[in-house]
């Protein structure tokens, strides 16, 4: 059963830093990865998607890698705003009917 | 036009009670899902659609779990008898094939009292 992890659980940074949120999957047979933002009491939004073929995908502040072998992805957030204070939350697909397996996310907060 | 929608946005429900929760995927999306999302966690598998066809329901938790896409468009996830457990946030999202980027709609966040 596919299982995923994401590390750290909360992460505060002062406005400016660069971060890094990890996350890894045990079953390295997947379709696909997704990285979502979710803000308090709302739906996910998608972040990025990287096919199992790829290895980075990059949009504006925001790049997501992707080792499918060693079964690790991680979000590289550059130039934190406070705006970007979130939950963040990864999910694999392993190609079954296409269900997404997600880890529990890791909490931002970005201070002034 | 507009992304995935989702009413109500919130229900209160007794125990015992039944509900219908619904999700109005982005026009022309072929695949539909349904998740369950507890407090702190991240949200879990219950179905998958594809059209009208339910091709996976192993994720929901019993039989008092009933999901349905009868036109292959709107989807209603029934809950029958509620129970405290079931108090969560149930997320629908659609994609326009089955393995493709995943919307997600705001949720409908349910409490069993």
């Amino acid at each position: 059963k596919q299982e995923v992890t994401q590390i750290p659980a909360a992460l505060s940074v002062p406005e400016g830093e660069n971060l890094v949120l990890n996350c890894s999957f045990t079953d390295s047979a997947i379709y696909n990865l997704q990285w979502f933002r979710q803000d308090p009491g709302k739906g996910l939004t998608s972040l990025l998607l990287i096919q199992s073929s790829q290895r980075e995908q990059t949009s504006g502040r925001l790049n997501a890698s992707l080792d499918k072998s060693s079964g690790r992805s991680t979000l590289y957030i550059a130039a934190s705003q406070p705006g970007d204070s979130a939950t963040y939350l990864c999910a694999v697909d392993t190609g079954t009917a296409s269900k997404l397996t997600f880890g529990t996310g890791t909490r931002l907060q970005v201070t002034l | 036009g507009a992304g995935v929608s989702q009413s109500p946005r919130y229900k209160v429900a007794k125990r015992g009670q039944d509900v219908a929760l619904r999700c109005d995927p982005i026009s022309g999306h072929v695949s539909l899902f349904w998740y369950q999302q507890a407090l702190g966690q991240g949200p879990e598998f219950l179905t998958y659609f594809q059209n009208e066809a339910q091709l996976d329901k192993s994720g929901l938790p019993s039989d008092r779990f009933f999901a349905e896409r009868p036109e292959g468009s709107v989807s209603t996830l029934k809950i029958q008898r509620t129970q405290q457990e079931d108090s969560a946030v149930y997320l629908c999202a659609s994609s326009r094939t089955g393995d493709g980027e995943q919307y997600f709609g705001p949720g409908t966040r349910l409490t069993v009292t």
